[in-house]
């Protein structure tokens, strides 16, 4: 069964910083493209960052860029997201998800771990 | 980049069929594939359409997508539409270079 499981989620202070993990199991995670997508509280999916399977290929919501950093460790089956100079917009349930194989969506879903920037 | 407009609301009828729009402000609908998504209260999306109009495994046939390049829209099709498809639906596409897209959600509630 395929499972993704977020943590590192919780309460920062605007300018700080936080990194998310997700822990893969349940299918060959090196074969897969990875993607964090978030959701602020009562509004809509945006996405925020890809990742190859191999790490060789990196992209960024224009939001993010130059504040967030997108990794993972295949050996460990984890995907990460160093998430620095946080601003309360940031704040947001943030998901973990698979891309499918060679086609482009998104087929499995973590449940998401609750960031929230405040003073 | 470009953005997907969804309206915000749509209702409908138990039965009836309902179609949620999803327009895209620059470049053609056509050129990326579009995906939709549907996510009820407290849960995560799951898919419903990919690849304009494929059907995972499990969606029921009453769901369907297409494609129009004349308004450079998607649409969502639920037809026989259910109590249980009451949820947000989101629209999703992305340009040649991986930036992804989604849209800003149309909530679906079956009266």
């Amino acid at each position: 069964e395929v499972q993704l499981v977020e943590s590192g989620g919780g309460l920062v202070k605007p300018g700080g910083s936080l990194r998310l993990s997700c822990a893969a199991s349940g299918f060959t995670f090196n074969f897969y493209n990875m993607h964090w997508v978030r959701q602020a509280p009562g509004k809509g999916l945006e996405w925020v960052s890809s990742i190859s399977n191999t790490g060789s290929y990196i992209y960024y919501g224009d939001s993010m860029k130059g504040r967030f950093t997108i990794s993972r460790d295949n050996a460990k089956n984890s995907l990460y997201l160093q998430m620095n100079s946080l601003r309360a917009e940031d704040t947001a349930v943030y998901y973990c998800a698979r891309r499918a194989d060679d086609s482009p969506h998104l087929d499995y879903w973590g449940q998401g771990t609750l960031v929230t920037v405040s003073s | 980049n470009f953005v997907l407009t969804q309206p915000h609301s749509v209702s409908e009828s138990p039965g009836k069929t309902v179609t949620i729009s999803c327009t895209r402000s620059s470049g053609s609908i056509a050129s990326d594939y579009v995906q939709w998504y549907q996510q009820r209260p407290g849960s995560a999306p799951t898919t419903v359409i990919y690849e304009d109009n494929k059907r995972p495994s499990g969606v029921p046939g009453r769901f369907s997508g297409s494609i129009d390049s004349s308004s450079n829209s998607a649409s969502l099709i639920i037809s026989g539409v259910k109590t249980d498809d009451e949820a947000d639906y989101y629209c999703h596409s992305y340009d040649g270079s991986d930036h992804w897209v989604f849209g800003g959600g149309t909530r679906l509630t079956v009266l």
